[in-house]
């Protein structure tokens, strides 16, 4: 199975902060990465596609980033809905694997 | 607008069967996609399940593959899963989601998610 990494597991920040949380595949995973973002309680909402295509209706201060083995997801001004966790999830490779997650927090 | 809503037993006994079904609405599963399951033990993170296409094919995680089976009923548009054999380490959130075909495959939608807590 392809292990994916997340870092850091948590982070603390203010709104209108950039935000950014690293996820790295176990091997090479080209670009298929994908984001999702979940709330207390509710299910994961998808966020980014294929490492960088912003899913339709998210806002565009998310973006993504990255291929092969590292990728990057950047908020740029910090929002206070955005306030959760972040997943990370490979589909390269079945069984499709997801990272352990980023818990964001107001500082 | 595709939906999707997670239906079963809340409280499943050590050993037995775990039993659901997500009803989808807004949407044919006959007409496409992969449907699938995830499931999401209290305070921890994601695990896929396995995946089923209209046709009736499916791919399973290889780590409960012995003890899974999904199915699809496209005359009522809903599918299901069967975990059996189930402990404590199964209790979880489950969640259904309709995935993407094409490279790379992506949990496009998702359901509210239900709790079903394995205890004796």
């Amino acid at each position: 199975d392809i292990q994916m990494t997340q870092s850091p597991s948590s982070l603390s920040a203010s709104v209108g902060d950039r935000v950014t949380i690293t996820c790295r595949a176990s091997q090479s995973i080209i670009s298929y990465l994908n984001w999702y973002q979940q709330k207390p309680g509710k299910a994961p909402k998808l966020l980014i596609y294929a490492a960088s295509s912003l899913q339709s209706g998210v806002p565009s201060r998310f973006s993504g980033s990255g291929s092969g083995t590292d990728f990057t997801l950047t908020i740029s001004s910090l929002q206070p809905e955005d306030f959760a966790t972040y997943y990370c999830q490979q589909s390269y490779s079945a069984p499709w694997t997801f990272g352990q997650g980023t818990k964001v927090e107001i500082k | 607008q595709v939906q999707l809503q997670e239906s079963g037993p809340g409280l499943v006994k050590p050993s037995e069967t775990l039993s659901l079904t997500c009803a989808v609405s807004g949407y044919s599963i006959s007409s496409g996609y992969y449907w699938g399951w995830i499931r999401q033990p209290p305070g921890k993170g994601l695990e896929w399940i396995g995946s089923i296409y209209h046709s009736g094919s499916t791919y399973y995680n290889p780590s409960l593959k012995s003890r899974i089976t999904i199915s699809v009923d496209t005359s009522k548009n809903q599918f299901s899963l069967k975990l059996s054999s189930v402990t404590a380490a199964d209790t979880a959130v489950y969640y259904c989601a309709r995935l993407t075909v094409t490279p790379p495959e992506y949990f496009q939608h998702w359901g509210q998610g239900t709790l079903v807590t394995v205890s004796s």
